[in-house]
This record gives C-alpha cells, structure tokens and sequence, in this order.
C-alpha cells in the first residue's frame, strides 16, 4: 500500500513570496491533515479536512495561509506571504478505515523561509 | 488551555536496558492517547493507541499505560536497541479524530 505522498521535500525562499506545498493522502483515506513542525516542536495541527470538507481550521493562520481540498483527494496548503517564522517541516497526515484514529504522515516539506 | 509534557531532557540509555518517557496533561479529558516515533528527516510513524478505558497495552517490547486520574501516560521500551533511538512523540485527541502532540522526548540508546 503506498503510503502519504508530499512535494516538494524542500523549498527555500525569500519572505513576502509565496509557495504550495501538495499532498495526496493513502488511497480511500476521507481524512486529511496539515501539520506545521518548528525545529524542536512537536506537529502542530493547521487544518483538518473530511472529504472535501473543512473540520477544523482554528489554527491555521488564514490571513497568510490557504488549503483546499478538491474532489477529497489531494491537497495543496498554499503560503502568501511568507514571514521568516513559517520556517518548519509541513506535514500531512491521513486516516480512514476502520483505524480512523490512527494517523500516517507523509515525509513532509521542509520550507527555509529567508 | 491543554498542556501537553514530555520528558524535557533527552534520554540516554544503555542497550537492554528498559526506556520509560513520560506524558502528562493538563485540561484535557481524551478518549484516547498515542504515541508516534520520529525519526530526523521523516514523519512520525504511528506505534500504539491507548483508550482511556484502558490501563495498559502491549506490542512486541512496547508498553503503554494510560492514567487518567493523574492525567498519566508511561510508554515503556523493553530489551532497547541502538535501532530504537528516535524521538518520541505522545498525542491526544481533543476533537475528531483531531491530535495534539507534544514536543517529544529524544531517545537515545548505546551499545
């Protein structure tokens, strides 16, 4: 089974330009994750989707930070403007099944905003 | 606001030995806990959920406990080898299905 798949696996840019990460979760997974991970830190949660739709966006920061979802598939979290301090690991992560607690991450996107 | 501590040090521990990291929280009420294992440059990697009816659970040299009066969670790495030194993420649900993680407590095992 393939597992969560992300691009790109790293992206440097200057701040105040703007980058998309994508993510295409385990095949038949109605539940995708954004997470945001600072050096040191544990996964923060941005958003939560189910199917197309928005669960949980609380802490995504929505004046610089964008997700979608379409068709309930892939994902795209877009930046923009970027600030020195988006600087982390991006995570995605998806579950489904009858393990819907149990979450798989993809790799990540290590962004180096300069 | 929910609060979410592992062991702030990093853990050094000789092979064989037993390696226990500490989870506690505070104003939190999950239904269940787990723990991840994140290795540098990769995703966590889900190894063991814990129901909050439930006192303890095992998987090949892991165990779990869960303590919900002291807001508790042990994770226990038995016979440890140099291949178990990662870092350890513990993770509670708060709202469907939804984690929050804490920082992680960085394990490392010598020969």
């Amino acid at each position: 089974e393939a597992g969560v798949a992300q691009s790109p696996r790293y992206k440097i840019i200057e701040k105040r330009q703007s980058v998309a990460f994508w993510c295409n979760p385990i095949s038949g997974h109605a539940t995708l994750y954004w997470y945001q991970q600072i050096l040191g830190q544990g996964p923060k949660l941005l958003i939560q989707f189910q199917n197309n739709g928005v669960v949980d966006d609380s802490q995504l920061p929505k004046d610089r930070f964008s997700a979608e979802r379409l068709k309930g598939v892939d994902s795209t979290l877009k930046i923009q403007p970027a600030k020195l301090e988006d600087s982390a690991v991006y995570l995605c992560a998806s579950s489904g099944g009858p393990s819907e607690e149990t979450q798989y991450f993809g790799p990540g996107t290590r962004l180096l905003v300069l | 606001s929910q609060k979410i501590e592992q062991n702030s040090e990093a853990l050094n521990i000789q092979e064989g030995k037993t390696a226990t990291l500490t989870c506690n929280y505070t104003n939190y009420s999950p239904a269940y806990l787990q723990w991840y294992r994140q290795d540098p440059g990769r995703g966590p990697v889900f190894l063991l959920l814990i129901r909050e009816n439930e006192k303890e659970k095992r998987k090949e040299r892991l165990k779990v406990t869960f303590d919900t009066t002291l807001k508790q969670s042990l994770f226990h790495i038995t016979a440890s080898q140099p291949a178990d030194s990662a870092t350890y993420l513990c993770a509670l649900e708060y709202s469907g299905y939804a984690l929050n993680f804490g920082k992680g407590t960085s394990l490392l095992v010598t020969p």
